[in-house]
């Protein structure tokens, strides 16, 4: 089992929908949870950092940690055609140990 | 401030070359990272230093790897000999404070013939 699952779509929704991504993990020492947005051929940019359990808004952009299910959510409301990249979550343990999963590309139907 | 550079932005070279990949983190950030992206192994973090010191290269994949750190404001990253296999994105990335939060530099496109 992968230290990180994640689905790799494509994920494929139109304008205006809810889109929500996933990952599951399986090492319980993780506490801080990232959401990054690459967009093709350019560098992954951070959208959310949350520690432990719980939920976390930015603007369009909700963040859920459930660690007692080893699972977490980006949700993003209003989806626009600039959301159309790939997302990958991160997960980190005290010791600095930085893991990625491996993606998930969503596209963005206008 | 411009983000984090690196350089060069594309390389090709032939096996057994060495490949010598920089990087110059946000001033201010205490931490570098390196990566390396492939469609089949994803985002891999190779090795991360903290005020210049590195702290973990359990990702380095084998001996052909190095990196070092001599200053605040540069890294690089040297594969030698460089091997078909060693194709991929290289990104460098720097984050201040807490290492959660990094902030991704353009990558280096390095296919090795």
């Amino acid at each position: 089992q992968k230290e990180v699952e994640q689905d790799p779509g494509p994920l494929s929704v139109p304008e205006g929908a809810i889109v929500s991504l996933n990952c599951t993990y399986s090492n319980s020492a993780f506490q801080y949870f990232m959401w990054y947005r690459q967009y093709s051929r350019k560098g992954p940019e951070l959208l959310m950092y949350t520690y432990s359990s719980g939920n976390k808004e930015d603007g369009r952009f909700t963040a859920q940690v459930d660690k007692s299910s080893k699972y977490i959510s980006l949700f993003i409301r209003d989806s626009q055609p600039s959301d159309s990249a790939t997302y990958l979550c991160a997960m980190e343990d005290y010791g600095q140990n930085f893991v990625f999963g491996p993606g998930t590309r969503l596209s963005v139907l206008p | 401030d411009a983000g984090v550079i690196q350089s060069p932005r594309h390389e090709v070279t032939e096996m057994g070359q060495e490949v010598t990949l920089r990087c110059k983190p946000i001033s201010g950030h205490d931490y570098l990272f390196w990566y390396r992206q492939t469609m089949m192994r994803g985002l891999e973090l190779l090795i991360y230093f903290n005020n210049n010191v590195p702290i973990d290269d359990s990702g380095m994949p084998e001996d052909r790897f190095s990196a070092k750190m001599p200053n605040a404001s540069f890294s690089t990253l040297k594969i030698q000999p460089s091997e078909p296999r060693d194709s991929a994105v290289y990104f460098c990335a720097s984050s201040s404070l807490s290492p959660e939060t990094q902030y991704f530099g353009p990558g280096t496109r390095l296919l090795v013939l």
